[in-house]
């Protein structure tokens, strides 16, 4: 399994732009890169999915690089509601993925 | 559509007692997960079934924890006997199918206190 690392924590403030990165060196061939939000008291919530290059939908988009080895998770002009925590997953399409210990990022006005 | 379902939202149980934890996946969803997240960590996956046959329970505590999904729907987790450090929150999510889709929808999950 491709072991992920991502900052503990993150602080921004609201209308600003947030990225954050996710490594995962050894990640595999048949591996996507899966980002999850988990807000207090709730299960987590899929943000966004990837292969290579660039994923864009309506909440945030994901930058992998060519080699893989890590990837970037954008959240354009973050709110207030976008304090949670950020998981980044690395495995066979829900198969094989495990949460690390995420991001926690606060949003402050 | 409706979302993943599990009962109870809280319990709270002594030491050494069991406790049974119940989930309802999302209708025609063939995968079904079972985590556990203990306060400030991230998910830890203890069981998923791909219909009724279990595909990956190594992170599962086999001596105390047990789990089944009858007729590849519903599924039942249960704790005998329960431990100080099991206290943690009990997820349960669902997926069409291991290998596609995109995701894991996940239920509002059981918080489980031991005393």
């Amino acid at each position: 399994l491709a072991k992920t690392t991502q900052p503990i924590s993150m602080d921004s403030y609201e209308g600003q732009e947030v990225n954050i990165t996710c490594s995962h060196n050894n990640i595999a061939t048949n591996d996507y890169i899966t980002w999850y939000q988990q807000f207090p008291s709730q299960g987590p919530r899929f943000i966004i999915q990837g292969y290579k290059t660039k994923v864009t939908n309506e909440v945030a988009s994901l930058f992998i690089p060519a080699d893989r080895k890590s990837s970037t998770l954008s959240l354009p002009r973050v709110s207030l509601s976008d304090t949670a925590v950020y998981y980044c997953l690395v495995g066979e399409v829900n198969n094989d993925m495990r949460f690390g210990a995420g991001t926690r990022l606060t949003v402050k006005p | 559509e409706a979302g993943v379902a599990q009962s109870p939202r809280y319990k709270i149980i002594e030491k050494r007692q069991s406790v049974a934890f119940w989930c309802n996946p999302i209708s025609g969803h063939a995968t079904l997960y079972w985590y556990q997240q203990i306060l400030g960590q991230g998910p830890k996956l203890l069981i998923q079934f791909q219909n009724n046959g279990v595909v990956d329970d190594s992170q599962l505590p086999k001596d105390r924890f047990s789990a089944e999904r009858l007729k590849g729907v519903d599924s039942t987790l249960k704790i005998q006997p329960a431990k100080l450090e099991d206290s943690a929150v009990y997820l349960c999510a669902s997926s069409i199918l291991a290998g596609v889709g995109d995701t894991q929808y996940f239920g509002p999950g059981t918080r489980l206190t031991v005393l």
